[in-house]
């Protein structure tokens, strides 16, 4: 598609519920990042793919969250056991290039917002 | 670890004025790069400007420019002429080396300046 597609836009979870949210790149985007956004805060880093390799996943909270982007094009962000400090924004980020390169055209999805309640 | 800081929580302009965003960051590197994104209601990120540290030259983009002072470490944002969809969120960020080292970056954000667009 035109830009990087992000699913459900809105997701409200009851604690203790598992989500999956997905992010679909630009086609051919090799770079694919997650961000988490509290509520009045920037994004914060949770994970980086180049391709179907997950390079990184150092910013990932706790080992309820889980990432994969297992054909190096659409990923899911899988939370388990959701709780109420899981309550954010989640934004997809793709880009053409890998490594250095992958911040010189970085394209952002419109996110989806999850209540945990 | 690399911090960046938005010292204004919101700031005001009248329409077809010019206003100045706030960014200071943090590093021991030499080689980086910083950005201002912007950020509407419909919560997608839109690249702004970026500058490449080892470039003095200010960049500039149409009504934006921005005031790069690497040795106060410094990043400021000014929009020109300002116009009513100029109106958001704006974020000053900055590309930091991911723990997996390599060529792997992430980019830090700061706290975001709300700014709002008077006619």
């Amino acid at each position: 598609g035109a830009g990087v597609s992000q699913s459900p836009r809105y997701k409200v979870a009851k604690r203790g519920q598992d989500v999956a949210l997905r992010c679909d790149p630009i086609s051919g985007h090799v770079s694919l990042f997650w961000y988490q956004q509290a509520l009045g805060q920037g994004p914060e880093f949770l994970t980086y793919f180049q391709n179907e390799a997950q390079l990184d996943k150092s910013g990932l909270p706790s080992d309820r969250f889980f990432a994969e982007r297992p054909e190096g094009s659409v990923s899911t962000l899988k939370i388990q056991r959701t709780q109420q400090e899981d309550s954010a924004v989640y934004l997809c980020a793709s880009s053409l290039g890998g490594g250095f390169r992958a911040h010189y055209g970085y394209t952002f999805g419109s996110g989806t917002r999850l209540t945990v309640v | 670890a690399q911090t960046v800081t938005q010292s204004q929580p919101e700031m005001s302009v009248q329409e077809a004025e010019t206003v100045t965003l706030s960014c200071t960051y943090d590093t021991s590197e030499s080689d980086y790069y910083l950005f201002w994104y912007k950020q509407p209601p419909s919560r997608q990120m839109i690249l702004v400007i970026r500058q490449e540290a080892y470039k003095q030259q200010n960049a500039t983009e149409n009504r934006f420019s921005v005031n790069f002072q690497k040795a106060a470490k410094s990043f400021s944002l000014k929009i020109s002429d300002s116009q009513l969809g100029d109106a958001a969120m704006y974020f000053c960020a900055y590309r930091s080396r991911l723990p997996s080292g390599g060529s792997n970056y992430k980019l830090t954000f700061g706290k975001g300046t709300l700014l709002t667009v008077n006619p």
